[in-house]
């Protein structure tokens, strides 16, 4: 199957501050990932699709300047938080896209942040 | 309107028996079609891919899917406690055809009762 890691796993930060998330695809290379949250009890909310060279492309209703992503190789995209709130808190969870015969997004195991 | 339905549940079903998870979608133009099973606290971890008309399966699940009627399924026989989760149904719709994006429903809460 395909791997795809998130680092870091969890993490606490001061308000105020940055956070930056890194996705990376181990097994295989991804063109595209995606950037999504989830709040408890809810479904994934995609914020971004993020493309290797170019910029990413944000949903409707999300800051491109507070939620920055850089793809920057086929296997690596980052997600930084800007100044983060405590209303940021939440799940993070990125997915690579797999192409070939199909095209399947594997997610990897996501990021808890807090922000106190 | 939602583009992907599902029921949120919860389902309850007893172990050793089939549960059944239903999606229905409202773009026909749909081509590609996702079972993800989260366990919580996690992130989704793909179980199955459908992408024509008719059964699908895999070990102890079957994806079932009928463009006519819009609607993709999923059926987990011999259920077992480490099936309780919540299945999300994902489509890839024809509007997001280009930019590969998938429409997630809002998932089904599966508990297996032992």
């Amino acid at each position: 199957g395909a791997v795809v890691s998130q680092h870091p796993s969890w993490v606490i930060c001061k308000s105020g501050t940055s956070v930056k998330i890194e996705c990376r695809s181990l097994d295989f290379q991804a063109t595209t990932m995606f950037w999504y949250r989830q709040f408890p009890k809810q479904s994934l909310m995609l914020m971004a699709t993020s493309n290797e060279g170019s910029k990413a492309t944000y949903e409707q209703g999300v800051e491109k300047d507070k939620f920055l992503i850089n793809h920057a190789s086929l296997t690596l995209s980052t997600l930084t938080v800007t100044s983060a709130h405590p209303e940021d808190s939440s799940f993070y969870i990125c997915s690579a896209l797999r192409t070939g015969a199909a095209e399947t997004q594997y997610f990897g195991p996501g990021t808890r942040l807090l922000v106190l | 309107q939602k583009e992907v339905e599902q029921n949120s549940g919860p389902l309850s079903v007893p172990e050793g028996a089939i549960a059944s998870l239903n999606c229905t979608y409202s773009d026909r133009g749909s081509q590609s079609f996702f079972w993800y099973r989260q366990y919580s606290g996690k992130s989704p971890e793909l179980i199955m891919s459908i992408y024509s008309n008719g059964d699908k399966e895999d070990g102890r699940f079957t994806a079932q899917l009928n463009k006519a009627s819009q609607y993709v399924s999923l059926l987990i026989r011999d259920s077992q406690p480490s099936d309780s989760a919540t299945y999300l149904c994902a489509v890839n719709t024809e509007a997001n055809f280009g930019n590969e994006k998938l429409t997630f429903g809002t998932g089904t809460r599966l508990t297996i009762i032992p």
